[in-house]
C-alpha cells in the first residue's frame, strides 16, 4: 500500500464530545471489517466489527457504519474520554483467507 | 487471563545478524498471524498459521524471513542477515476460530532495530 510516513490524519476533540473517524477501503470484495485501537507501545486492540451484509452495528459507546456503495467505513465514539486517545485503524478482509489489510490510521486526541 | 505474549520486547541487531522473535498465543487458539508495523503505518500481513500448518506466507518480504509453528502453539519468526529496512515492530496475533482473522488478539510486539 501507499506509505504516508508519519503524517497520519488527526482528530482533536474535547472530553464529552462525540468523535467520528473515517476510513476508505479499497477492495469491493471485502466481506468483513474491523476497527482497532492502538495505544503507544501496545498492540492493536479490537473495538468492533461488521460484516458486509450489514450497514450499522452498535457496541458500548461505539457505532460502526458501512457504506458499500462508496466503500466507506466510519467509527463513531460517543462521549469521548481522555482514555480514548490513541491511533485508530480500520481493517478489511478481502478474498485472501487469513489476511487483514489495515488502513493508515487516525490519531485521536481527547482534551480534558 | 494471559494474552498473547511476545519476546523479546525490544531487539537491537547489527546489520547482517540473524534474529528470532517468539510468540506465545492465547492457549487453545487455532490461528496465529504475524504482522509487520513500520513507524507511523498500519500493520502489514506477513504470514498465517492454522495449527501447525502455514497456510499463507504471501506477505513475507523476502526469503530471509521464515516462520514456524511446529507444535501448533508457540511460533517463531526468524529473520536472517538483517537489513536496516527490517527495522519495525513485529506483531503476533491469535484467533480462537479456525475461520481466521475474526477478532484477532494482538500481542504488544517486538520492536526490532537494525543498526
Amino acid at each position: 500500500g501507499e506509505s504516508v510516513g508519519l503524517h497520519l490524519p488527526t482528530l482533536s476533540v474535547q472530553e464529552g464530545d462525540n468523535s467520528i473517524i473515517n476510513c476508505a477501503y479499497s477492495n469491493s470484495a471485502s466481506d468483513y471489517f474491523i476497527w482497532y485501537k492502538q495505544e503507544s507501545g501496545k498492540g492493536p486492540q479490537f473495538i468492533i466489527d461488521i460484516r458486509s451484509n450489514m450497514d450499522k452495528r452498535q457496541g458500548q459507546r461505539v457505532t460502526v457504519l458501512l457504506n458499500k456503495t462508496v466503500k466507506h467505513l466510519s467509527l463513531q465514539i460517543a462521549a469521548t474520554q481522555p482514555g480514548d486517545s490513541a491511533v485508530y485503524f480500520c481493517a478489511e478482509r478481502g478474498t485472501s483467507y487469513g489476511k487483514l489489510t489495515f488502513g493508515q490510521g487516525t490519531i485521536l486526541t481527547v482534551h480534558p | 487471563g494471559a494474552g498473547v505474549s511476545q519476546s523479546p520486547r525490544y531487539k537491537v541487531a547489527k546489520r547482517g545478524q540473524d534474529v528470532a522473535l517468539r510468540c506465545d498465543p492465547i492457549s487453545g487458539h487455532v490461528s496465529l498471524f504475524w504482522y509487520q508495523q513500520a513507524l507511523g503505518q498500519g500493520p502489514e500481513f506477513l504470514t498465517y498459521f492454522q495449527n501447525e500448518a502455514q497456510l499463507d506466507k504471501s506477505g513475507l518480504p523476502s526469503d530471509r524471513f521464515f516462520a514456524e509453528r511446529p507444535e501448533g502453539s508457540v511460533s517463531t519468526l526468524k529473520i536472517q542477515r538483517t537489513q536496516q529496512e527490517d527495522s519495525a515492530v513485529y506483531l503476533c496475533a491469535s484467533s480462537p476460530r479456525d475461520r481466521a482473522n475474526e477478532k484477532l488478539f494482538f500481542g504488544s510486539g517486538t520492536q526490532l532495530s537494525v543498526l
